[in-house]
Formats: structure tokens, C-alpha cells, sequence
């Protein structure tokens, strides 16, 4: 069975400052990955996703993920963050004839 | 069309009552999907429907559970002698073909006394 590890339940940063939101997953055929954004009292949102062709997706908002075969990897990142950016952060991968697998989540906490 | 939709937003229940909840999906999505949400946890599978067939139930779900589409647009989630560890955000999805981008509704959120 599918499984994604996201190891840092919380992450606090300071503003204007970098983040990575770390996700790795465990599969072993053609995967598609995404990364959902939850804010505070809001319902999940996609933030961008990988489903073939260029290993770095961007989102519009500045984050990118790239993602990395032989490391099972998808992080997160962003160069420069916001207060707006406080949410929680989920990985999700899927294959093929499977559903979706969700992480369990990285409260991103960013400070002034 | 602004979205996935459900109701209600919140349910407050006694132990060993039947609770259902409905979602609205996006007008032409075909597929729907359950999840469940509890604290400090990302969304867990329960079931999904295209069309109105339902195709997949997790091995998790109690057969207290149980969700119908009836005329694949509209879906609802019934849970049936609620127990406390019940008490969970239940969220729904819906997309248009397989790999494509869910699109989650704001959740149920139910708390089982």
C-alpha cells in the first residue's frame, strides 16, 4: 500500500525568510503527486501538482516542488514567505487504479 | 457555480444515533469522493462514486457507514448508531476524470457526545 511521510508536523518561520515542507512517499510505479493548502478555518485547496513532464511544478502564489524519482521525493518550497502563507500543508500521491493518499500534514507557522 | 458544497457544517449528535450528511459536488464533475479528517491528521479515503456507481469503499469503513449518489450529482453519507470515535471533519471531492484536481468542500464537522 501507498504511503506518504511528511516528517515535520510543524515548521515555524520568519518572514520574508525560505521553506522547504518535506514529503516523501513509498511506491514504486508512475505516481502522481500533489500538495494541498488548508488556511485557517477553510477547506483544502490544490497548490500544485505533478502528473508527467517537468519534475519542477510551480504554483502561482511562489511555491515549487520538484519531484525527485530515485529519492521517492516531493518537497515543498518557497524563497520568501509570507504571514498568508500560515496554513497547513498536505502531500497527497496517487496512482494509477489507487486513490489518493494523503500525508499527514506540516502546520507551516510564519512569523513577523 | 462556487464549489463543492456540504451540509451541515456542524453536527452535534448522542451517542447511538444516525447522523447523514450531504455534498453538493461541482456541477459536471463525475467523480465524488468521502474522506475522513481528524486532528493533526491529513483527509483519509472512505469511499468514492462516478457517476452514481459507487467503485471503492475502504477496507476501514464499519458497515455502519454506508453513501449513496442516486442520480450522480448529489451524494450523502449516512453513519448509523454513531459511536464517540465517530467525532471527525468529514470532507467531500469531487473531479471530472480520475488523475484530475479534487475539489474539496469545507467539510462536516460531527461531534459525537
Amino acid at each position: 500500500a501507498q504511503s506518504v511521510t511528511q516528517l515535520d508536523s510543524q515548521v515555524p518561520v520568519f518572514e520574508e525568510a525560505p521553506v522547504e515542507l518535506r514529503c516523501n512517499y513509498s511506491s514504486s510505479v508512475s505516481v502522481y503527486l500533489f500538495w494541498y493548502v488548508q488556511y485557517p478555518n477553510q477547506g483544502l485547496q490544490l497548490l500544485l501538482k505533478y502528473l508527467s513532464g517537468s519534475t519542477l511544478v510551480e504554483s502561482i502564489n511562489g511555491f515549487e516542488a520538484e519531484f525527485n524519482k530515485s529519492q521517492t521525493s516531493f518537497h515543498l518550497r518557497k524563497p520568501s514567505v509570507h504571514i498568508s502563507d500560515t496554513a497547513e500543508y498536505f502531500c497527497a500521491v496517487r496512482t494509477r487504479g489507487q486513490n489518493f493518499v494523503f500525508g499527514p500534514g506540516t502546520r507551516l507557522s510564519v512569523l513577523p | 457555480d462556487t464549489g463543492v458544497s456540504q451540509n451541515p457544517r456542524h453536527k452535534i449528535t448522542k451517542r447511538g444515533q444516525n447522523v447523514t450528511f450531504r455534498c453538493d459536488p461541482i456541477s459536471e464533475h463525475n467523480r465524488l469522493y468521502w474522506y475522513r479528517q481528524t486532528l493533526g491528521q491529513g483527509p483519509e479515503f472512505l469511499t468514492y462514486f462516478q457517476n452514481e456507481a459507487q467503485l471503492e469503499k475502504s477496507r476501514l469503513l464499519s458497515d455502519r457507514f454506508s453513501a449513496e449518489r442516486p442520480k450522480g450529482s448529489f451524494s450523502t453519507l449516512e453513519i448509523q448508531r454513531t459511536e464517540q470515535g465517530d467525532s471527525a471533519m468529514y470532507l467531500c471531492a469531487s473531479s471530472f476524470g480520475e488523475i484530475e484536481t479534487q475539489y474539496f468542500g469545507p467539510g462536516t464537522r460531527l461531534l459525537v457526545l
